[in-house]
């Protein structure tokens, strides 16, 4: 099954931009992923869906500061215009017939 | 406005049962495809389960298989997961969400421990 793989840690000043990733196991290099986000003490919200192509398919009411793109296996979510309440737990997911796969998530720190 | 609402957490003695319950509203229920997926205290996210919009497709992550059981009743709008022969490492906050990826409950607190 896939491996979705998330550095632990990034940093970005605030109105500053920040781009994650998550990387995909090189034999699911095609897989759709999506982007959660996790703020402190709170439940997941669903940012959006990215597809391979870099396509991508925000959530109700997520602001367009939030924008994603692909390269190959790489699934990138870009934040623009840093604010204070972006600081919180980021999560890639991905699933298939009989799974469904979290990374380890980025704890993004707004400075 | 779509919501998803889980309950049924709560304290457990190690090797007990619990139910979890998930409440839909907002959504054709039937439609969708559901997940459980839960947050241990400090960890990441772990998959549990899903089940088809008409219940007859089942998965489970091995961590589960064997001791937890999925259902949906779509007349009720309800997703449950049956959980027994709990252990200290169940404890987490339990989530229900949909399938492919779109909306979450806010999740439940299961603790196990004697």
């Amino acid at each position: 099954q896939p491996v979705l793989t998330q550095s632990p840690s990034a940093s970005a000043s605030l109105g500053a931009s920040v781009k994650l990733t998550c990387t995909l196991s090189s034999r699911h290099s095609t897989y759709a992923i999506a982007w959660h986000q996790q703020q402190p003490e709170k439940g997941p919200r669903y940012l959006m869906r990215l597809n391979s192509d870099g396509s991508h398919i925000r959530g109700d009411g997520i602001p367009d500061r939030f924008s994603g793109s692909s390269s190959g296996a790489e699934r990138y979510l870009t934040i623009s215009s840093l604010q204070s309440e972006d600081e919180a737990d980021y999560y890639c997911q991905t699933w298939g017939t009989g799974m469904e796969v979290f990374g380890g998530g980025t704890k993004l720190t707004v400075l | 406005q779509v919501q998803l609402v889980e309950s049924g957490g709560g304290l457990v003695k190690p090797g007990g049962s619990l139910r979890l319950s998930c409440a839909a509203s907002g959504i054709t229920f039937s439609d969708y495809y559901m997940t459980w997926i839960r947050q241990a205290p400090g960890k990441g996210l772990e998959w549990l389960s899903y089940i088809s919009n008409s219940g007859t497709t089942i998965y489970y992550a091995d961590s589960v298989k064997g001791r937890f059981t999925i259902s949906r009743d779509n007349a009720k709008n309800s997703l449950y997961l049956q959980m027994n022969s709990l252990r200290a490492e169940d404890t987490a906050v339990y989530y229900c969400a949909s399938r492919p990826p779109g909306v979450w409950g806010k999740g439940t607190t299961v603790t196990v421990s004697s």
